[in-house]
């Protein structure tokens, strides 16, 4: 049984480029959230997809953007980088059905550098 | 909104002594409460949580966790550290609005001294 799969594990981009991010949920998940961590700190939530289409969104700018694929994979996007936006990002799966009850399970990351 | 704090940026304990991780919350209404665990070059792994029922959560690897809702405290323990539980513990929540974001703290750098 696949986990949560995200690639590529790393990338470096300069300022101003564009960047696009992929996760697979775990097997039989239909709900993926995307958070942002920054050195040091705990992940930030930046939105959630669920039947493709952007069901919650965090305390991020439209430069941030996300899809979500009828096989439940979802891309992350960010235009017009910024040295800001260096940090893991973080893809987790869940059951939308489960509700508040729901356990979200994490990937292993995209490490974004922007130089 | 809700938050949590975790207080110790660092927490040195001797291998095979209590370890204890501390968590305090703040929510609208009743708390869902979760532990992370993340390894270097690791997404975050699930560890326990509490939704309602026994104050007292039973979770993943030995770990367990008290919520206490006088404190607004959801501390993580474990009876006896091993030095593979060396690694980096966040506290979330999630309120119960209906909303499935996770607020998660700044996290707890564990270190088990052999």
């Amino acid at each position: 049984d696949a986990g949560v799969t995200q690639s590529p594990t790393h990338l470096i981009k300069t300022r101003g480029q564009q960047v696009t991010l992929r996760c697979s949920p775990k097997s039989g998940h239909d709900t993926v959230s995307w958070y942002q961590q920054a050195l040091g700190q705990g992940p930030q939530f930046i939105f959630q997809y669920y039947e493709e289409e952007e069901r919650q969104r965090g305390n991020f700018p439209d430069r941030f953007s996300g899809h979500q694929f009828p096989n439940y994979s979802s891309e992350l996007n960010v235009n017009a980088l910024l040295l800001g936006d260096s940090a893991l990002y973080l893809c987790a799966s869940s059951l939308f059905h489960r509700g508040v009850k729901n356990i979200q399970y994490f990937g292993a990351g995209t490490r974004l550098s922007v130089l | 909104a809700q938050s949590v704090a975790q207080p110790e940026d660092q927490v040195n304990v001797a291998e095979g002594n209590p370890l204890t991780v501390k968590c305090t919350y703040s929510v609208s209404g009743n708390p869902y409460l979760f532990w992370y665990v993340q390894y270097p070059n690791r997404g975050l792994q699930f560890l326990l949580k509490y939704i309602t029922g026994d104050n007292l959560v039973k979770g993943s690897y030995g770990f367990e966790a008290e919520f206490n809702k006088s404190q607004t405290s959801f501390h993580l323990k474990k009876p006896s550290a091993l030095v593979s539980d060396s690694a980096l513990y966040f506290c979330a929540v999630r309120d119960m609005g209906g909303n499935n974001r996770l607020a998660f703290g700044k996290g707890n750098q564990v270190v088990v001294i052999p």
